[in-house]
């Protein structure tokens, strides 16, 4: 199995520009994350999907948007780059809503708006 | 949703035992206690769960105060690829997975 896997490891946007980072996860888990992380902070979830065609905001959606037609994929879109959104971009997949179901990370991708 | 408190960070000796300390007072009588750690440049990483009792992994033990109140986390040796973020995370049955800002773990040689 490999996981949770992230396209790219790094980027640099310039202001305005758009781009979609991937995340694909190979165990059948219903439930998928998208965090980001400024430096020396903690995880902060911008959006999560319970199911194919389910998709809900977090606590910092805005800029952002996903969509999940799969189950195994879950994009994330930026529009129109802001420096706001340079940080770390973590996906994350979980089987499901149980209190011992845990998470599993992709490595991150490096985002940096200029 | 169940607010914790952690030390930002932490020292320890290598090859010497660790106690993470994290306190939990509002979580709910069925929310499991998460641990996860951060390795440099890395996505976070599963350690440890647990409900009331203590738990034992290859990786760490997890002592849960018999008020549920806080827990600590326990590396009995600590080494060189310990030193990282951890964290503790109370979780529900539901979709949140609340990270707060967790603890620095620095190991010295």
């Amino acid at each position: 199995n490999a996981g949770v896997t992230q396209t790219p490891k790094f980027r640099i946007l310039k202001i305005g520009q758009s781009m979609t980072l991937q995340c694909t996860q190979d165990m059948n888990h219903n439930y998928m994350y998208w965090y980001r992380q400024d430096p020396g902070m903690g995880l902060k979830l911008i959006y999560y999907s319970v199911g194919a065609g389910i998709t809900d905001k977090g606590e910092v959606p805005n800029g952002y948007n996903v969509s999940r037609s799969t189950t195994e994929d879950f994009p994330l879109r930026l529009e129109l780059a802001a420096p706001s959104q340079t940080s770390v971009y973590f996906c994350a997949s979980r089987s499901g809503p149980s209190p011992t179901d845990t998470q599993y990370f992709g490595p991150g991708t490096r985002l940096t708006v200029l | 949703d169940a607010k914790t408190t952690q030390p930002n960070s932490m020292e320890s000796n290598e090859e010497e035992p660790v106690h993470l300390p994290c306190n939990h007072s509002t979580i709910s009588g069925t929310d499991y206690i998460h641990w996860y750690r951060q390795l440099p440049s890395q996505g976070p990483e599963y350690v440890i769960h647990g409900l009331t009792s203590n738990v034992n992994n290859r990786m760490a033990s997890l002592a849960i105060a018999e008020d549920r109140k806080s827990s600590t986390l326990i590396l009995h040796r600590a080494t060189l690829r310990d030193a990282a973020v951890y964290y503790c995370i109370p979780v529900s049955g539901t979709y949140k997975y609340i990270f707060g800002t967790g603890t620095r773990l620095k190991v010295l040689a």
